[in-house]
């Protein structure tokens, strides 16, 4: 299966407070995981990555959490301002299969941070 | 990072013909990687193109609709043939990263119209 099952679909925030992604997935032989962030009009945007060796990865203001025990991983975004108000799409590949890396989407998640 | 610059940015075709999308990349690259993306909805992975040799196709794709070149470790093109108006969607073209092969890189994508 390389199905990666995203919710929610869409997300309101209030500026400052805590927005939470997450993701399922299904295929054991996943391992790498990455987040894109995509603006209006814009291509997708890695913005956090991790491999499944690490619980938690943390770069700024996000955090992925990652449980490979429950095939589950979430994206927090401490303190939300309304830039990061955009699309945001989890991921998941197979690096190990060198030279076919390609990346299995989540279905999205639309977040609207208000003030 | 990888700079991807993508032509047309966008397209209003007629039903019927064919539209060919270009991708340059500032880098040579060895994979490159075409995406649609409908209205709303996640990035869907057309085909995988390695330089010198056909392309890959998912599953759901195929070439005689999707024809994909890849001259060079700079360019690729895909060409979307015999439009529908099923096919208007966002195209995506994507390249690993030069140094660092865990991120994947977005053109701004062409953002297609079928009439």
């Amino acid at each position: 299966q390389q199905q990666v099952k995203q919710s929610p679909q869409s997300l309101i925030v209030q500026k400052g407070g805590i927005s939470i992604i997450n993701c399922a997935y299904e295929n054991t032989a996943f391992d790498y995981f990455p987040w894109y962030q995509q603006f209006p009009g814009k291509g997708p945007a890695l913005l956090i990555a991790i491999r499944p060796d690490v619980s938690e990865k943390k770069e700024g203001r996000f955090t992925i959490s990652f449980n490979k025990s429950a095939k589950q991983f979430s994206l927090h975004i401490m303190d939300s301002q309304p830039g990061d108000s955009a699309t945001y799409f989890c991921a998941a590949s197979i690096r190990a299969n060198f030279g076919n890396e390609k990346l299995t989407f989540g279905t999205g998640t639309r977040l609207t941070i208000i003030p | 990072s990888a700079v991807i610059s993508q032509k047309p940015s966008r397209d209003i075709c007629q039903r019927g013909t064919s539209l060919t999308i270009q991708c340059q990349v500032d880098s040579q690259v060895t994979m490159m990687f075409w995406y649609r993306q409908q209205p709303g909805q996640s990035l869907t992975l057309i085909a995988t193109a390695n330089q010198g040799s056909e392309a890959t196709y998912e599953s759901g794709f195929v070439i005689d609709k999707f024809p994909i070149s890849r001259p060079n470790l700079t360019f690729s093109t895909l060409t979307v043939s015999n439009m529908s108006p099923e096919d208007s969607s966002i195209y995506l073209c994507s390249v690993e990263g030069r140094l660092e092969r865990d991120e994947a890189f977005f053109g701004q994508g062409t953002r297609l119209t079928v009439v």
